[in-house]
């Protein structure tokens, strides 16, 4: 079935250092892919996504792309600062529906 | 456009009783769906609906039922309320934008059963 691996945490890192948070997706067809992040107290905002092979999805500074052959959609971040510090989901949906499927998320703290 | 919006934001349950979440979607969102987050867990999907009708469902037991109305708002229930319902509820609305669905969230409704 359709499934999403990602790392597990948590991660904690200075402010200023890169980010890493991978992610490896199992899908039958052909899937769209997303990272969804998720402050305290709140539900999950789309942070990006992209919907086919080689796409490069990016917003504030994150950026992820669509690897067909390794099956990733890893997420990077060149300088984090301490307002990223969240919870991180890769998610997947298959192009049929709207059936999401999330990763078990990736708690993130950036410390000064 | 306003966000998704979920009511209640906090409730407090005993065990065995019922209870009826709501959610808002974005206004232009036919589709909502359903999910349940607990520290073990994760998010779990629940189910979906699409213009009134149940399109997808997960993996829980018939306790938990949902609907949406005409003018596309959705309610889920659990009824018999066990320890582990404890969880915080999120409601996502989509829409279909290029060749995928993206899902929007609301804020969640956190449950206690206790």
């Amino acid at each position: 079935g359709d499934s999403v691996t990602q790392m597990e945490g948590p991660v904690t890192l200075s402010e200023e250092a890169f980010l890493t948070i991978n992610c490896t997706y199992t899908a039958t067809g052909y899937p769209s892919l997303f990272w969804y992040v998720q402050y305290p107290g709140e539900g999950l905002q789309l942070l990006l996504k992209a919907t086919k092979a080689d796409d490069k999805g990016s917003n504030k500074g994150f950026e992820a792309t669509y690897r067909k052959e390794t099956t990733s959609f890893h997420l990077e971040k060149g300088s984090v600062q301490v307002s990223d510090s969240a919870v991180y989901f890769c998610a997947l949906s298959v192009l049929t529906g709207n059936q999401f499927y999330f990763g078990t998320g990736t708690s993130l703290t950036v410390i000064p | 456009k306003a966000g998704v919006t979920q009511t209640p934001r906090y409730l407090i349950k005993t065990r065995g009783q019922q209870v009826t979440l709501s959610c808002s979607p974005i206004s232009g969102h036919r589709s909502v769906s359903w999910y349940q987050q607990t520290p073990g867990q994760g998010l779990q999907f629940l189910f979906e609906y699409f213009s009134e009708t149940q399109r997808n469902k997960g993996n829980f037991p018939g306790r938990f039922s949902g609907r949406q109305f005409s003018n596309s708002r959705s309610e889920m229930n659990v009824s018999t309320l066990e320890l582990g319902d404890s969880a915080l509820y999120l409601c996502a609305s989509s829409i279909m934008s290029g060749y995928s669905y993206e899902q929007y969230f609301g804020p969640g409704t956190r449950l206690t059963v206790t």
